[in-house]
C-alpha cells in the first residue's frame, strides 16, 4: 500500500495567516492526489483534485502544488470558516490511502 | 445536484451483522464507482470498500476482507455494505462516496453525511 505522510498533525494560526500543509507519498503517484476538508459532523469536502486543480465552487484562497512525491496544500489567507481537519488522499492505485490529517485551529 | 444518503447504522454486538445502505440521486448511477469510507472515533479517514460502476469489480481493505460485502442495485440507485463478524474496531461513522468516474482510479467527489455504527456488547 502507498503510505501518505502528512504534516503537521495540528497547527494554530490567526485569521489572515498563510497556512501550509504537506503530504509525502511513499511511491510515485503522479498527480493523483486530492485534498479534503473535514468538519465535525459534516461530510468530507473536496477542495483540490489532481494535486493542483481547484474543485468547482471552492474559494481561490485554497491551492495545491506537486513536486515528485511531495505535495503542498496552502490556504493563502486563513478565514474563521477554515477551522477544520484537512486530509490528503492518493488515488493512483488501490487501496486509496489517506494522510493522517492536519487539524487547523484558529 | 448529486445527493448521497446513508442509512442502516446502529448498535451491533461483536460477531453480529449490519447492512448499510446508500441512496443516490441526481446522477446516472451506473456511470460511477462508489466507495465506503469510515472514521473511527478520534481517528482519521479510512477507506473500506469500492465497487465499479458496472458492479463487476469490487475491492476491500485488508481489515474487512472476508467480513464485508459491497454491492449495488441500479434499479434503486443504492449501494450496500453488508457487514458481518463485526468487531469493536469496526465502530465508526461510515460514509458513502461517489467517484468521479466509473472505475477505481479516480477521486471521491461527492460524499454523504454518514451513518454511525457502534459495535459493543
Amino acid at each position: 500500500d502507498i503510505q501518505m505522510t502528512q504534516s503537521p498533525s495540528s497547527l494554530s494560526a490567526s485569521v489572515g495567516d498563510r497556512v501550509t500543509i504537506t503530504c509525502q507519498a511513499s511511491h510515485d503517484i503522479s498527480n493523483y492526489l486530492t485534498w479534503y476538508q473535514k468538519k465535525p459532523g459534516k461530510a468530507p469536502k473536496v477542495l483540490i483534485y489532481d494535486a493542483s486543480n481547484l474543485e468547482t465552487g471552492v474559494p481561490s484562497r485554497f491551492s495545491g502544488t506537486a513536486s515528485g512525491t511531495y505535495f503542498t496544500f496552502t490556504i493563502s489567507s486563513l478565514q474563521p470558516d477554515d477551522l477544520a481537519t484537512y486530509y490528503c488522499q492518493q488515488y493512483a492505485e488501490l487501496p486509496p490511502t489517506f494522510g493522517g490529517g492536519t487539524k487547523v485551529e484558529i | 445536484e448529486v445527493e448521497l444518503v446513508e442509512s442502516g447504522g446502529g448498535l451491533a454486538q461483536p460477531g453480529g451483522s449490519l447492512r448499510l445502505s446508500c441512496g443516490a440521486s441526481g446522477l446516472t448511477f451506473s456511470n460511477y464507482a462508489m466507495s465506503w469510507v469510515r472514521q473511527a472515533p478520534g481517528k482519521g479517514l479510512d477507506w473500506v470498500s469500492l465497487i465499479s460502476g458496472s458492479g463487476g469489480s469490487t475491492n476491500y481493505a485488508d481489515s474487512v476482507k472476508g467480513r464485508f460485502t459491497i454491492s449495488r442495485d441500479t434499479s434503486t440507485n443504492t449501494v450496500y455494505l453488508q457487514m458481518s463478524s463485526l468487531r469493536g474496531e469496526d465502530t465508526a461513522i461510515y460514509y458513502c462516496a461517489k467517484h468521479r468516474g466509473a472505475a477505481s482510479g479516480d477521486y471521491m467527489d461527492v460524499w454523504g453525511n454518514g451513518t454511525t455504527v457502534t459495535v459493543s456488547s
